[in-house]
């Protein structure tokens, strides 16, 4: 298996733009979870699907911010408008059924200028 | 309140020194405990999961004291390729919450 897999690795966008991230998950992991990391703040956690259902979004920061997964290999995360301060790196984790790792990707490093 | 809270460190040490870092957890219905490595502008990666009774992985040790809610690493005999950030990571109804990190500096 090829592991969590993000797209883009890297984006640079200026602000006002729409930004869309992307994840595949690992086959057969049946949850998934977006992260973004900065430096003030640490990883934080946006949001977590369940078998494709958004279970908890109260991580996401504000409006501007969606998130959908509409089929179980298949994920994104929608920032619109950006803004500078989104400027960060989004990770996609996913949790197969034992529930005893979270496999991350290789996140998307954004910058909003 | 932060669900994990951990020292941000950064912890510089010598070569063959024991380490120890804690971390502490606000949910007490917490359900399993980890220990995540990530290294410069990579992924986070699990380094162990951690038991009650405690469990040990070569240098490694992990400890979790549920009555206070805190967890613990320690690395003995470090090595320059243990220099990293040490992620204190805690399952509350399947989602995983993440510490800030603590930052080890191994320096020869």
């Amino acid at each position: 298996d090829a592991g969590v897999i993000q797209s883009p690795r890297h984006e640079v966008t200026e602000m006002g733009q729409e930004v869309t991230l992307r994840c595949k998950p690992i086959s057969g992991h049946n949850s998934l979870f977006w992260y973004r990391q900065t430096m003030m703040r640490g990883l934080e956690l946006l949001i977590y699907f369940n078998n494709n259902v958004p279970i908890d979004d109260s991580g996401m920061p504000e409006d501007r911010f969606s998130a959908k997964m509409p089929n179980a290999s298949f994920s994104t995360l929608k920032i619109q408008p950006s803004e500078p301060r989104d400027s960060a790196v989004y990770f996609c984790a996913t949790l197969g059924q034992l529930n005893t790792e979270a496999f991350f990707g290789q996140g998307t490093r954004l910058t909003v200028v | 309140r932060k669900e994990v809270e951990q020292d941000p460190g950064p912890f510089n040490v010598p070569e063959g020194a024991t380490v120890a870092f804690n971390c502490t957890y606000s949910n007490s219905a917490s359900q399993s405990f980890f220990w995540y490595r990530q290294d410069c502008r990579k992924e986070p990666k699990l380094l162990m999961s951690v038991y009650s009774s405690g469990n040990e992985d070569g240098r490694f040790t992990a400890q979790l004291n549920r009555a206070s809610q805190y967890i613990s690493l320690l690395i003995r005999d470090s090595k320059l390729s243990d220099s990293a950030t040490y992620l204190c990571v805690v399952n509350m109804v399947n989602k995983f919450y993440f510490g800030s990190g603590t930052k080890l500096n191994v320096k020869p």
